[in-house]
């Protein structure tokens, strides 16, 4: 699976757009970009996943570069609630498991 | 609900004690697994399980064991082989080649 690199923090304004930046330059054409949150002393919580276009859903939009070396995550209005660590994963569907790195630490100041 | 429960919340190890964390799920799937998360860390996977009576060794299987007999449940087993126990073990399932995963609340194992 491809490796990600992603910010180790980042602080975002209650009601602004939240932009998670993730790079994966290595990422090879079969693989999927998912993202997950975890919100203190909780199991990880599913956001969205995409493969070359651009995605939304209730929780968040996701676009990815037309050359799939990197995507963002895109919280449209953050709330408190969203303060967490953000895991960018990239993984070939139906492979093993998922592998999760370290993440981003986002902070939604009031 | 559906979910996946785990249990106990917390969990304390004697030395040189077994401890086992339990984890059930109710949604079906065929997949299960088990992960490690260290403060300040990202998850490692143990062990997973595709199907029953089969399972495979994560990035870091040394010092633990599971067992696959029924399809809802997926016990990891924390041996005295494990010298640095201490973390907090997550518990996942979806459908084998699903992209989703599902979490449990997870298991905050200390060592005494």
């Amino acid at each position: 699976d491809a490796k990600t690199t992603q910010p180790p923090s980042m602080d975002c304004a209650e009601g602004r757009a939240a932009n998670l930046p993730c790079n994966h330059s290595t990422i090879s054409g079969n693989e999927y970009v998912y993202w997950y949150r975890q919100i203190h002393s909780q199991g990880p919580q599913y956001i969205i996943h995409g493969l070359k276009n651009n995605e939304t859903n209730e929780m968040a939009s996701l676009i990815i570069t037309e050359d799939r070396k990197s995507s963002t995550l895109i919280l449209p209005h953050a709330t408190l609630r969203d303060t967490a660590v953000y895991y960018c994963i990239v993984r070939v569907t139906g492979r093993r498991a998922l592998t999760f790195g370290s993440g981003t630490r986002l902070q939604v100041q009031p | 609900d559906g979910g996946i429960t785990q249990s106990p919340k917390y969990l304390f190890r004697k030395e040189g004690q077994n401890v086992t964390l339990s984890c059930e799920q109710n949604l079906n799937h065929d997949a299960m697994y088990w992960y490690r998360q260290d403060p300040g860390q990202g998850l490692r996977l143990i062990y997973y399980s595709q199907i029953v009576n089969d399972f495979q060794k994560g990035d870091i299987a040394e010092g633990y064991s599971v067992s696959r007999e029924k399809k809802e449940s997926f016990p990891l087993t924390v041996t005295s082989a494990q010298k640095n126990p201490t973390a907090f073990y997550l518990c996942a399932s979806n459908q084998a080649g699903g992209e989703k995963l599902f979490f449990g609340s997870g298991t905050q194992l200390s060592v005494l």
